[in-house]
């Protein structure tokens, strides 16, 4: 069965510094992989995703995430904080048919001033 | 283009009560699915609908249940409400799953308390 594991529940940088939220996979085949932000009191929005093709992918608000298929993980970057990403950030697999999404457990991101 | 819609934003309901909450997908989708967020639990997949049918059930009692109209669009029905049934209710929409732009899209969600 599918499974996606975060690392680390909460993880805290300083503005400006590096941002690396930490996404493993587990999956009989490559599966296509998500990234999805939750500010408080609110739905899920899209980060980027992964399906086939290019392993570095650019997503919105300068992340990007790349899929590293000998490491099973999906990391997701940003190269310097702002006080505004911080917020829940989830991490999710999918492979095919009537499986449903798979989400991680999730991971908190405070940005310091 | 519009997202994804919930209704009620907010939702209170005394112990033993039911709750319907209902969900408009993106123009175009034919997927919706439902996930509680519960405090601590993360979110734990509820339903899947397309095309009209149940395509996928997560691990929840039959008091939970829902349909998917021609319109596509969804309700949940929670019955014989527990106090644990208190979380906030998204619901998510996608094109069918197989296509190359699957992915899902969520709204802002219903907070469901259970008194």
């Amino acid at each position: 069965a599918q499974s996606v594991t975060q690392l680390g529940s909460h993880v805290s940088v300083s503005e400006g510094a590096l941002v690396l939220l930490r996404c493993n996979y587990s999956s009989s085949v490559p599966p296509y992989l998500f990234w999805y932000v939750q500010y408080p009191n609110q739905g899920l929005q899209l980060l980027l995703k992964y399906t086939t093709g290019a392993t570095l992918v650019k997503g919105i608000n300068g992340f990007e995430a790349e899929f590293k298929k000998s490491e099973t993980s999906f990391h997701l970057t940003k190269p310097s904080a702002h006080m505004s990403d911080a917020a829940e950030y989830f991490c999710a697999s999918w492979n095919s048919g009537n499986t449903p999404l798979v989400f991680g457990k999730g991971t908190r991101l405070s940005v310091i001033a | 283009e519009a997202g994804v819609t919930q209704s009620p934003t907010h939702l209170i309901k005394t112990r033993g009560q039911q709750a319907t909450l209902r969900c408009s997908p993106i123009s175009g989708h034919t997927s919706v699915y439902w996930y509680q967020q519960a405090l601590g639990l993360g979110l734990q997949f509820l339903l899947w609908y397309d095309e009209g049918e149940e395509r996928n059930r997560g691990n929840f009692p039959p008091r939970f249940s829902g349909r998917q109209f021609p319109n596509y669009s969804s309700e949940l029905n929670v019955n014989a409400l527990e106090l644990e049934d208190s979380a906030l209710y998204l619901c998510a929409s996608s094109r069918r799953p197989g296509l190359s732009s699957y992915e899902q899209y969520f709204g802002p969600g219903t907070r469901l308390t259970v008194t």
